[in-house]
């Protein structure tokens, strides 16, 4: 059975920091991995997908990676902004089923 | 393009009353996924549609019910609800395309509570 842990549970930093988070996972006969943002109240916003024949993912600050072998990937935010502030979100397939298993989340806060 | 919309965003029930939730998506998805969120549970998987007219059970279906008689469409029922079904329900779709396999889009949720 698949899981997926994201730790810590929650970072605050002040703004413009790099900063790192980390998804583990257990089985890693995966196909992809997903990384989310949900908003307070809101609903979840795709930011990166990565397929399991690719090493890493970018969109604008944003740059994902991934190692099967040791069942991590890992979420970059250059320069982060009190707008990145969101919990972040990273799931993963559980192997042939169309369920996505997810990590509880990391609550992140970028103060001014 | 609206992406996936759902209706309504907020609903109070109480206890043995039923209601339908709806999600709608204008991106022409066969993949359409019902999902509840719940403190310190994560997001799970309620019941799913790999294409018009199918549906099949996730995680935690028990209490549920869902259709597909639309592509575009997927219905989530509460036939009798139960306190332990006050959580935020989000639906979430995606293609079949191979390079996009799995990137599923969420819709804004619906907060529903039963009292």
């Amino acid at each position: 059975k698949q899981e997926v842990t994201q730790i810590p549970a929650a970072l605050s930093v002040p703004e413009g920091e790099n900063l790192v988070l980390n998804c583990s996972f257990t089985d890693s006969a995966i196909y992809n991995l997903q990384w989310f943002r949900q908003d307070p109240g809101k609903g979840l916003t795709s930011l990166l997908l990565i397929q399991s024949s690719q090493r890493e993912q970018t969109s604008g600050r944003l740059n994902a990676s991934l190692d099967k072998s040791s069942g991590r990937s890992t979420l970059y935010i250059a320069a982060s902004q009190p707008g990145d502030s969101a919990t972040y979100l990273c799931a993963v397939p559980q192997g042939g089923s169309e369920k996505l298993v997810f990590g509880k989340g990391m609550k992140l806060t970028v103060n001014p | 393009n609206a992406g996936v919309t759902q209706t309504p965003k907020f609903r109070v029930l109480k206890t043995g009353q039923s209601m339908t939730l709806l999600c709608a998506q204008d991106m022409n998805h066969e993949y359409m996924y019902w999902y509840r969120q719940d403190p310190g549970m994560g997001l799970r998987l309620i019941h799913y549609s790999v294409g018009e007219g199918t549906t099949a059970k996730g995680e935690v279906p028990d209490g549920y019910n869902v259709s597909r008689l639309k592509k575009q469409n997927f219905l989530l029922g509460l036939e009798s609800a139960a306190p332990s079904q006050t959580s935020v329900y989000f639906c979430a779709s995606r293609s079949d395309s191979l390079s996009s396999y799995n990137e599923q889009f969420f819709g804004p949720g619906t907060r529903l509570t039963v009292l």
